[in-house]
């Protein structure tokens, strides 16, 4: 089973306002990353928060780390129409060795309306 | 930047056919991945190699191959299609570090079996 889970699975915001997603995980983590994937591209790597981190900003994302919930979420302040996207939370898992191998959630669908 | 190319965005083939997916990397990655996205399932590895000739099976791996002949090719093969692999299927490689690099990915090949 997927290792991360994410809430909401759709959300929908006018513009400006602030957009909240949230992902959970079973296992120990050395990091979580969040990844942003526009329709019918790629996925594109946003921040990484290592397992000692209990927050991280960039820009305009925030994301938080709780390791004794099993939980992050991340923030993406004054949303904008072209914040519209999905977005992915993944986890790499202790012992996993060097190969990078992720754990990735269902995702969250953001529409940010004009 | 690093790119990483797949070598179709859009493919057409017919059920029993044997499929080729490409994928290229110019950052002299280690690591490699090939997953498929599909609505409401995320996205699942089903390949992954961490050096030339090496590889790993991921979650799904039943009906697919892959072949890593030079580090910045990895190759996925569907050995006889079928329409269940009809799918979005996404590339994406990586710095062999423990799990604490993101992962780099294609546009993905959006691969329809008739």
């Amino acid at each position: 089973s997927q290792q991360g889970e994410e809430d909401p699975q759709a959300l929908s915001i006018q513009e400006g306002e602030n957009a909240t997603m949230n992902c959970s995980y079973k296992t120990s983590i050395n990091n979580l990353q969040w990844y942003r994937q526009n329709s019918g591209r790629g996925l594109v790597h946003l921040i990484l928060i290592r397992s000692n981190e209990r927050e991280k900003h960039s820009g305009r994302l925030r994301v938080t780390l709780d390791t004794s919930k099993k939980s992050s979420s991340l923030l993406i302040t004054a949303s904008r129409a072209a914040d519209t996207a999905s977005y992915f939370c993944a986890t790499d898992a202790k012992g996993s060795g060097n190969t990078g191998k992720l754990i990735f959630g269902q995702g969250t669908t953001l529409q940010v309306k004009p | 930047d690093v790119k990483v190319t797949q070598s179709s965005r859009y493919l057409v083939k017919r059920t029993g056919e044997k499929v080729f997916l490409e994928c290229v990397q110019d950052m002299d990655h280690e690591n490699m991945f090939w997953y498929r996205q599909d609505p409401g399932l995320g996205l699942r590895l089903i390949y992954f190699s961490y050096d030339v000739k090496m590889k790993e099976k991921g979650d799904i791996p039943e009906g697919y191959s892959v072949s890593r002949e030079k580090k910045e090719r990895f190759s996925l093969i569907l050995e006889s299609a079928s329409t269940n692999q009809t799918s979005m299927y996404l590339c994406a490689s990586s710095k062999p570090t423990q799990g604490s690099q993101p992962q780099h990915f294609g546009d993905g090949t959006r691969l329809s079996i008739l």
